[in-house]
Formats: structure tokens, C-alpha cells, sequence
């Protein structure tokens, strides 16, 4: 398998556009992660999915940010309008649950640089 | 929810000196604790993990050990080596949070040739 896929691996962006980032997570896994990464911050969980369906997404900043999963290889992570604090390194990461009571391992994309001017 | 705290945020250390990066967390629930080592431009990849049911679990350099009563674990990498330089993430998880991870602050882990 190729590993977690994200594109693009840069953007740059204008203050105000509209920016979408793409992740295809490691077939067969059944969770999918969004995760924003910033020196102040560090890395923080944005929403993850299981099955494809919202589990949690109170680590998403403002209705600005919205994802979608709309099947097991496919998700984007939207920022309308972007600002210049979303300037970010933002990875992608997906798990299997085995069915097991401990096995979280999670598999992280390249990640996508953000740079909003 | 679970809180992950992690020290030192940076470290130096001579090649072939012992490196130590402790991690405390706050939700006695948690039962996975993996590490993971970011390289400059990549993802976080996972290095090792333990699990609530052990105490010390070893692969080749590094090793980590958790004490459950005292809610932190750490890892140790010995004999380190120009390429151990990375930043360092510990996390812990509880199998009732589904797969999510809660992840500490970070160790820049730099190893002087």
C-alpha cells in the first residue's frame, strides 16, 4: 500500500480564497483523522471520522473549516474563507480498529503546508 | 478528556549518550501510549508503543516504560545517533475514545556528532 495520500503537499493561498485539502487514507482502515500543526499548537485534532461517518469535531476552530468523507477512500478538509492564522502544516492520518480492545495505531499522511497571505 | 503533557520540549545530547523524553497524562481509562518521531518535512511515524497490560517493552535502541499507578511513561534511546535527531511525540488513548489519540507537546531531540 502506498501509505496515506494528501494533496496538495503545499498551498499558498490569498487571505479570503477558498482552500481544499485531500486526503485518501490506507485501504481498509475504517477511521480517518485531520490534525493541524503549528509551532504554538502543536498538533491538534481537528474531526475524525469512523466509517466514514463524523464522530467528533469539536477540534475544528470556527465554521470556517468543514470535512467530508463522502466514501472509505476519500476526504477533504475545506477552509472558506481562509486567514492568515490558518497557516499550518495539516496531516491526514487513518487507523484500523481491529476489534481488539487496544489497537489504535494510527498512519500519518505527508501532510499539506498552508500559507495564507 | 485527556490531557498529555511531555518534557523536555527540547533536548541535546552527544552521539552515543543516553536520551530520556518523559510523558504524563491525566485519564486513567488510557491504555495505549505509542511514540512517534517526526523528521523535518514528514509525517509523525510511529516508533514504538506499550500497552496498560506491561510495564517495559524494548525494540534495539529505544525502549519505553509506563507506570500506571503514577500515570506517566517515558522513552529511552540509547547510543543515539545523528539520525535520532527528530521531534519526538508521545500520546495516549482509551479504546472508550474510540481510536483517537491525545498527543503531548513535542521533544526536539538534537544529537551533536
Amino acid at each position: 500500500d502506498a501509505g496515506v495520500i494528501q494533496s496538495p503537499r503545499h498551498e499558498v493561498t490569498e487571505m479570503g480564497q477558498e482552500v481544499t485539502l485531500r486526503c485518501k487514507p490506507i485501504s481498509g482502515h475504517d477511521y480517518l483523522f485531520w490534525y493541524r500543526q503549528t509551532m504554538m499548537r502543536g498538533l491538534e485534532l481537528l474531526i475524525y471520522f469512523n466509517n466514514n461517518v463524523p464522530i467528533d469535531d469539536s477540534g475544528m476552530p470556527e465554521d470556517r473549516f468543514s470535512a467530508k468523507m463522502p466514501n472509505a477512500s476519500f476526504s477533504t478538509l475545506k477552509i472558506q474563507p481562509s486567514e492568515p492564522r490558518d497557516s499550518a502544516v495539516y496531516f491526514c492520518a487513518s487507523s484500523l480498529n481491529t476489534g481488539t480492545s487496544e489497537d489504535n495505531e494510527q498512519f500519518f499522511g505527508p501532510g499539506t503546508r498552508l500559507t495564507v497571505l | 478528556g485527556e490531557n498529555v503533557e511531555q518534557h523536555p520540549s527540547t533536548l541535546s545530547v552527544q552521539e552515543g549518550d543516553s536520551a530520556v523524553i518523559k510523558c504524563t497524562y491525566s485519564d486513567s481509562a488510557s491504555n495505549y501510549f505509542p511514540w512517534y518521531k517526526q523528521e523535518l518535512g514528514k509525517g509523525p511515524q510511529l516508533i514504538i508503543d506499550i500497552r496498560s497490560n506491561v510495564g517495559e517493552k524494548k525494540d534495539q535502541r529505544i525502549a519505553v516504560t509506563l507506570n500506571k499507578t503514577a500515570k506517566h511513561f517515558s522513552l529511552h534511546i540509547t547510543e543515539t545517533q545523528p539520525e535520532d535527531s527528530a521531534v519526538y511525540f508521545c500520546a495516549a488513548s482509551s479504546y472508550n475514545a474510540g481510536n483517537m489519540l491525545t498527543f503531548g507537546g513535542g521533544t526536539r531531540l538534537m544529537v551533536k556528532p
